[in-house]
């Protein structure tokens, strides 16, 4: 039981590149979520799924996008990275709704050039 | 709109030094959730404790402890009887019913040996 894992732990992107952060989970959970931590504010919202084929905005949807095709994954994509996307990103997801414990995978640091 | 405060960004203490990080809450539904995460300087989020607004029992486990206050919106955490293992950014989080898990911006913890 691997519960959460995202890959890559690391990545260095130049501004306008785009790439996929991948977000899967072996738990049978139906939600799942985004955050980006960035120092001084705590975790903050990106995108979650409360299911497959649902998805929807959080606090801080620009610059992402998010599909949920099976129970199992939820990519994070970035479409063209900004500095201002800097940031570590977590992956979460537990049983029901945010009401319910989330667990999270290790983490991405990526940083944009 | 919900909101948590953890007005604490850093705090030091000595091995074996009791300590407590404050957690202040606001909200305006009756039912909801709140949650403290630990993160190590391994960078991964623990899971803590889950408590609902209608339990406002406090708890223990081993040195940790919470004691909730609706009548003051606080959700504290005590550590008794540090330990270096302790140090770690810790967070505070709520959860509102048709709404998302909120963060607060953490308390930094460090033990000295």
């Amino acid at each position: 039981n691997a519960g959460v894992t995202q890959t890559p732990k690391f990545q260095v992107l130049k501004t306008g590149q785009s790439m996929t952060l991948q977000c899967a989970q072996d738990m049978n959970h139906e939600y799942m979520s985004w955050y980006r931590q960035d120092p001084g504010m705590g975790l903050r919202l990106i995108h979650y799924s409360v299911g497959a084929g649902i998805t929807d905005q959080g606090e801080v949807p620009n610059g992402y996008n998010v599909s949920r095709s099976t129970t199992e994954d939820f990519p994070l994509r970035l479409l063209s990275a900004a500095p201002s996307q800097t940031s570590v990103y977590f992956c979460a997801s537990s049983p029901g709704t945010g009401r319910d414990t989330q667990y999270f995978g290790p983490g991405t640091r990526l940083t944009v050039l | 709109a919900q909101k948590v405060t953890q007005a604490q960004t850093e705090i030091s203490v000595v091995e074996k030094e009791d300590v407590t990080l404050d957690c202040v809450y606001e909200t305006r539904d009756t039912t909801y959730y709140l949650f403290w995460y630990k993160q190590p300087p391994s960078g991964e989020l623990v899971f803590l404790i889950r408590r609902n607004s209608f339990d406002e029992q406090n708890e223990i486990s081993g040195r940790y402890s919470w004691n909730f206050q609706k009548s003051t919106s606080s959700f504290n955490f005590t550590i008794t009887a540090s330990q270096v293992v302790d140090s770690a950014v810790y967070f505070c989080a709520l959860y509102e019913r048709g709404s998302r898990l909120t963060f607060g911006e953490g308390t930094q913890l460090t033990v000295n040996p």
